[in-house]
């Protein structure tokens, strides 16, 4: 199988709170791992990707300072949310890509982030 | 940005019924994924359509990638109540190359009534 893990499952925070997610791929090394966001309802919307040793690609309208993404080895990265407001409780999910042939992603449970 | 057309939006269905649910897009892609949505979780890999033409079967759910790979189905078959949830389709493009990423549809959230 291809397991990814994230953890926390659900952290609720003060507004100006820093929080940090984990993603972890169990079973295989990822040399790519992807942040989405996901509304109630709605689709997922890609953050940024994230290649192991190497800085984030994030994609447009996403601020890189304000969402630090961290891939320090194969199988973690990490997706933290600096100074947070009411407005960055979503659910955040990210995916691992096994390898560099394969499209195929495998999601993480995902993160509920509820900021008062 | 590439669109991928996903519909409908909202199916309601009573149990033993057929659907069938399209994504639709002007983009050619390597491959397409279908994933299974319940809520708080995570997306639930179903299949991944690579050829032009292919068509897969996972029980009661047929996949198809249409010959240009621009659109897919999904086809569920006599429907049943633990169907329910939201189904997304996926399109792959950049496999191999530094600017892969997925274009995720809007999602067709399935409810399938006893």
């Amino acid at each position: 199988g291809a397991v990814v893990s994230q953890h926390p499952s659900r952290v609720i925070c003060k507004s100006g709170t820093s929080v940090k997610i984990e993603c972890r791929s169990l079973d295989f090394q990822a040399t790519t791992m992807f942040w989405y966001r996901q509304f109630p309802k709605q689709s997922l919307m890609l953050m940024a990707t994230s290649n192991e040793g190497s800085k984030a690609t994030y994609e447009q309208g996403v601020e890189k300072d304000k969402f630090l993404i961290n891939h320090a080895s194969l199988t973690l990265s990490t997706l933290t949310v600096t100074s947070a407001h009411p407005e960055d409780s979503s659910f955040y999910i990210c995916s691992a890509r096994r390898d560099s042939i394969s499209d195929t992603q495998y999601f993480g449970p995902g993160t509920r982030l509820t900021v008062l | 940005t590439q669109l991928l057309e996903q519909s409908p939006q909202f199916l309601s269905i009573q149990e033993g019924e057929n659907l069938t649910v399209y994504c639709n897009s002007s983009s050619v892609f390597s491959s397409l994924q279908w994933y299974r949505q319940e809520p708080g979780e995570g997306p639930v890999l179903l299949v991944t359509v690579v050829t032009g033409g292919e068509v897969k079967k996972l029980k009661r759910l047929t996949f198809q990638f249409g010959d240009a790979r621009k659109d897919s189905s999904l086809h569920i078959t006599a429907a049943q109540p633990g169907d329910t949830g939201l189904y997304l389709c996926a399109g792959a493009r950049g496999s191999g190359g530094s600017n892969y990423k997925l274009t995720f549809g809007k999602g067709t959230l399935l409810t399938v009534n006893p």
